[in-house]
């Protein structure tokens, strides 16, 4: 399976501000996918980051709030935009290899805290 | 849309003994459900999972079982260690030509004892 990497690991950001999170896999993979996974909760989908086309929001999740950024095969950024506290949760990148697979294999999320 | 009930919440086992959780979903057209581990401060990790083609798999000490029939799957795991406390999460997805979301259930702590 593909090696996923995110940064930063974790923030602590003040209400009012913005973080990018990145992902980055170490092959080219065609599915990109960024999930919420608020404290003992379960996972969320956010949005499906396309290449090279806007991503594909789930109910709920909005463009100017989580921006996403998908500019290659192997990178992708998810921006949590004007933060409020309830914003604070695990941000998942998972990726699918390719149109074919079956499997979604998840990095290792970033976990953010909005004071 | 989809919907997967997961049950126990928390379920706490002896070393050795087996676990058991189960999931349902609504969907008849979902075809793919995986199941994920995962650890205090890192992101889910796919340990198994199963196509609607087939009822049974088996990886180790972990299984999973299906039925179409009843939308039922379960994970097995049998002679559970200390290692195996973790959070679990089932899912289904419907998996065609193009791409599906995963819908995930709301996942099950797993304690083992030593």
């Amino acid at each position: 399976s593909a090696v996923i990497s995110q940064k930063p690991s974790r923030d602590i950001c003040q209400r009012g501000t913005s973080l990018t999170i990145q992902c980055q896999v170490d092959s080219q993979v065609t599915m990109m996918f960024w999930y919420r996974q608020q404290p003992g909760q379960s996972l969320t989908l956010i949005a499906t980051a396309n290449q090279g086309s806007e991503a594909t929001y789930e109910s709920g999740f909005v463009i100017d709030k989580f921006p996403i950024s998908r500019p290659n095969l192997t990178f992708s950024t998810l921006t949590v935009s004007n933060m409020s506290p309830e914003d604070s949760s695990i941000y998942l990148c998972s990726v699918g290899q390719d149109s074919s697979s079956y499997e979604q294999y998840f990095g290792p999320g970033t976990r953010l805290t909005v004071t | 849309g989809e919907n997967v009930e997961q049950h126990p919440s928390t379920l706490s086992v002896q070393e050795g003994d087996s676990a058991v959780i189960k999931c349902t979903y609504s969907d008849s057209a979902s075809n793919y459900f995986p199941w994920y581990k995962q650890e205090l401060g890192k992101g889910p990790q796919l340990i198994i999972d199963i196509r609607s083609n087939v009822g049974e798999k088996k990886d180790q000490r972990i299984a999973v079982t299906l039925n179409k029939t009843a939308k039922h799957f379960s994970l097995h795991i049998t002679e559970t260690q200390p290692e195996d406390s973790a959070v679990y999460f089932c899912a289904a997805s419907i998996r065609d030509s193009g791409y599906s979301t995963l819908t995930f259930g709301k996942g099950t702590m797993l304690l083992v004892s030593p």
